[in-house]
């Protein structure tokens, strides 16, 4: 099993829409939880850390279900500039490693 | 413009050539890491150093050479390498101990070997 899984996409949508993303992790252990923004061509930056509680930043909020050890990203009103691939990572307990998945391709059409 | 900047941003090399990759960071952070991104493949992590000191070697193979000089600079020595290990080479830095605020990237080196 991946320690990873995302499902790569892509997701075509158009703009306004709201779209969702999710991502599983193997590590029942692991504790920190992240999104990466990645655009094509350039290094992944880091887009919001992920809480227990589940966290909102704008149009985006980010969930944690620690029980079904799933990650997920929703994304409201959809703009253009959204367009990239959206990176789960978890970090790996008791290290400073991050473990990435293979991202999920976003595509927002006008 | 990020913290943590990579040199070369591209690279053509030949099999039988040896070049290296360099990476500096200017956020006062103490570990350092190098991943390799291929097409269709998530970030796999190659090098850790944390307080200049290397504590992880994912399996790479030999012809990969890490250096770390100081906590601010980290290259990756390159020699006889495949074609297969043309991708992009992202390096990364953290504050050891601080990984639950993520990782600062680089703009990478996209790395062709012919």
């Amino acid at each position: 099993r991946k320690e990873v899984e995302q499902d790569p996409g892509p997701f075509n949508v158009p703009e306004g829409a709201t779209v969702a993303f999710n991502c599983t992790y193997s590590n029942s252990a692991s504790q920190s939880f992240f999104w990466y923004r990645q655009d094509c061509r350039k290094e992944p930056k880091l887009l919001m850390s992920v809480y227990s509680s589940g966290n909102e930043d704008g149009r985006f909020t980010a969930q944690l279900n620690r029980a079904s050890q799933y990650i997920s990203l929703l994304i409201r009103d959809s703009k253009l500039s959204d367009s990239a691939t959206y990176l789960c990572v978890v970090l790996a307990p008791n290290t400073d490693k991050l473990i990435f998945g293979t991202g999920t391709r976003l595509q927002v059409f006008p | 413009e990020t913290g943590v900047t990579q040199t070369p941003r591209h690279l053509v090399m030949g099999m039988t050539n040896k070049k290296s990759l360099k990476c500096e960071q200017h956020l006062g952070h103490n570990a350092m890491y190098w991943y390799k991104q291929s097409a269709k493949k998530p970030l796999e992590l190659m090098f850790v150093y944390s307080l200049e000191e290397r504590v992880e070697n994912n399996s790479v193979p030999s012809r990969f050479s890490p250096e770390c000089p100081n906590s601010s600079h980290l290259f990756l020595h390159l020699h006889t390498l495949q074609p297969e290990d043309s991708a992009l080479y992202l390096c990364a830095s953290s504050s050891a101990g601080d990984g639950n605020y993520g990782y600062t990237f680089g703009s990478g080196t996209r790395l062709t070997v012919v």
